[in-house]
C-alpha cells in the first residue's frame, strides 16, 4: 500500500527565514510519481509541482526548491528567504503509475510565516 | 483555466438528511474525484471516476455514493447524514494522459456541518 508521511504538523518561522518541509513517502511501485500542493486559507490546493520516480534532479522554482531523494524515500521542499504569502498548508502527495492514477496525500504542514 | 466549481461553500445539514454535494469542471476532464481533508488525517479519497457512468470506491467509501451522468460534472451523495460526516469535501478533476501522471485541479471546497 502506498503512504505519504509528513511528521511535521505545523511550522512557525519568521519572515526570511529559510524553511523546509519533510516528506517521506512508502510505495512498492517502481514507477510512481510524487507532487507538492499548497492550500492557501482560500482552500483551494494550487499544484506546485510534479516529479516522476526516475528522475531525482533537485528542482528549483524562484524561491522553492525540491530535493527527491529514492534512496531514502524523501521528497523535501524548501521555501528561501520565507515571505508571509507563503502561509498555507502545504501537502504532499503520491500516485501510482498506471491505473486510475489517484493521489495518496500526506497529512499536511501548517506553515505560518510572521511578520 | 481549467475551473473546478463546487456548488456551495458552506453547509449545514441535520442527521439522517439526504445531502448531494454537486462539482462541475468545465475543461473537458476525464477523470474526476471526492476527497475529504480532515485535521492531522490530510485528504482522503472517498469515490473517483474515470468516465461518464463509470466509478470506482477509494479508501473511505462507506455512508457515501456518487453520479456521473455526464461528463463534467461529478455528484458526491450522502444517504443519511452522520455527524462522522461532518468534514471538509474537495473535488478535483484531472485529464488522462499517456506515459505521465496529470495535475489535480480542485475546487474551493465545501465545509459541511452535519448536527
Amino acid at each position: 500500500a502506498q503512504k505519504v508521511t509528513q511528521a511535521q504538523t505545523e511550522i512557525s518561522v519568521v519572515e526570511k527565514e529559510d524553511v523546509t518541509l519533510d516528506c517521506v513517502y512508502e510505495t512498492r511501485d517502481t514507477t510512481y510519481y510524487l507532487f507538492w500542493y499548497k492550500q492557501p486559507p482560500s482552500g483551494e490546493l494550487v499544484f506546485l509541482i510534479r516529479r516522476n520516480s526516475f528522475d531525482e534532479q533537485n528542482e528549483i522554482s524562484g524561491r522553492y526548491s525540491w530535493n527527491f531523494q529514492k534512496s531514502t524515500s524523501s521528497f523535501n521542499f524548501t521555501i528561501t528567504a520565507s515571505q508571509v504569502v507563503d502561509s498555507a498548508v502545504y501537502f504532499c502527495a503520491l500516485s501510482e503509475a498506471w491505473g486510475a492514477q489517484k493521489l495518496v496525500f500526506g497529512q499536511g504542514t501548517r506553515l505560518t510565516i510572521n511578520p | 483555466d481549467v475551473k473546478v466549481t463546487q456548488s456551495s461553500r458552506y453547509l449545514v445539514k441535520r442527521t439522517g438528511e439526504k445531502v448531494f454535494l454537486e462539482c462541475v469542471q468545465d475543461m473537458d476532464h476525464e477523470n474526476m474525484f471526492w476527497y475529504r481533508q480532515d485535521p492531522g488525517l490530510g485528504l482522503r479519497l472517498i469515490y473517483f471516476s474515470y468516465d461518464v457512468k463509470m466509478k470506482e470506491k477509494g479508501d473511505i467509501p462507506e455512508g457515501y455514493s456518487v453520479s456521473r451522468e455526464k461528463k463534467e460534472r461529478f455528484s458526491l451523495i450522502l444517504e443519511s447524514a452522520s455527524t462522522n460526516q461532518t468534514s471538509m469535501y474537495l473535488c478535483a478533476s484531472s485529464l488522462v494522459s499517456a506515459g505521465t501522471n496529470e495535475k489535480l485541479f480542485f475546487g474551493s471546497g465545501t465545509q459541511l456541518s452535519v448536527l
